[in-house]
């Protein structure tokens, strides 16, 4: 199995632009978390999805963000307008249920100028 | 707010001494696990623990569990300078109707060649 499949790995943007991420769970997998993390707030739970389902997004920090996941395979982490403070590295995170054991992507490595 | 806190925030041995790192929660857990995250990379799942578990081995890994003290610590054995990474413990709650895991701030380990 691939893995956990994230895109971009890497991206930088100006404060107001849109930035969509994007990441791919792994087949069969049920479960799909969202997370941030960075030096002075650690790993951040944003959201996370139950058969595609959002299940608690709590820990989404504004309405500049949002998530979606229309299908098994697909789900979008949303950033506008983006903001210095947004940069971050975000990580997707797949688990069979719940519960499980998550297996987590490489993460996309977020810079707001 | 966070609910495990690693100790210590860092640690620095030599190679083939052994390593422990100690987990604090704060309410009732169903499950512990323990994660590892190489510098830049996604973090890597290590061990599962459950309430009504007390100790579990993997390989060099020895995780202990006390509901009673809500703590949960990680022993390496033979540390090897490849074990050099930060590594997270992340609970869930019981009865929060959700299987959402909350990670720690982490534990940097390095291994000395």
């Amino acid at each position: 199995d691939a893995g956990v499949i994230q895109s971009p790995r890497h991206e930088v943007t100006e404060m107001g632009q849109e930035v969509t991420l994007r990441c791919k769970p792994i087949s069969g997998h049920n479960s799909l978390f969202w997370y941030r993390q960075t030096m002075m707030r650690g790993l951040e739970l944003l959201i996370y999805f139950n058969n595609n389902v959002p299940i608690d997004d709590s820990g989404m920090p504004e309405d500049r963000f949002s998530a979606k996941m229309p299908n098994a395979s697909f789900s979008t982490l949303k950033i506008q307008p983006s903001e210095p403070r947004d940069s971050a590295v975000y990580f997707c995170a797949s688990s069979r249920t719940g519960p499980d054991t998550q297996y987590f992507g490489p993460g996309t490595r977020l810079t707001v100028l | 707010s966070q609910q495990g806190e690693e100790d210590p925030q860092a640690l620095s041995i030599q190679e083939g001494e052994n390593a422990t790192m100690n987990c604090s929660y704060k309410t009732s857990i169903n499950n512990l696990q323990w994660y590892r995250q190489n510098s830049g990379r996604g973090l890597v799942h290590l061990i599962l623990i459950r309430s009504n578990e007390r100790e579990k081995h993997s390989g060099r890994l020895r995780v202990t569990l006390d509901t009673s003290k809500k703590s949960s610590s990680l022993l390496i054995t033979a540390s090897r300078a490849a074990d050099t990474a930060s590594y997270f413990c992340a609970t869930d709650a019981v009865g929060s109707g959700t299987y959402k895991y909350i990670f720690g701030t982490g534990t940097r380990l390095k291994v000395l060649a």
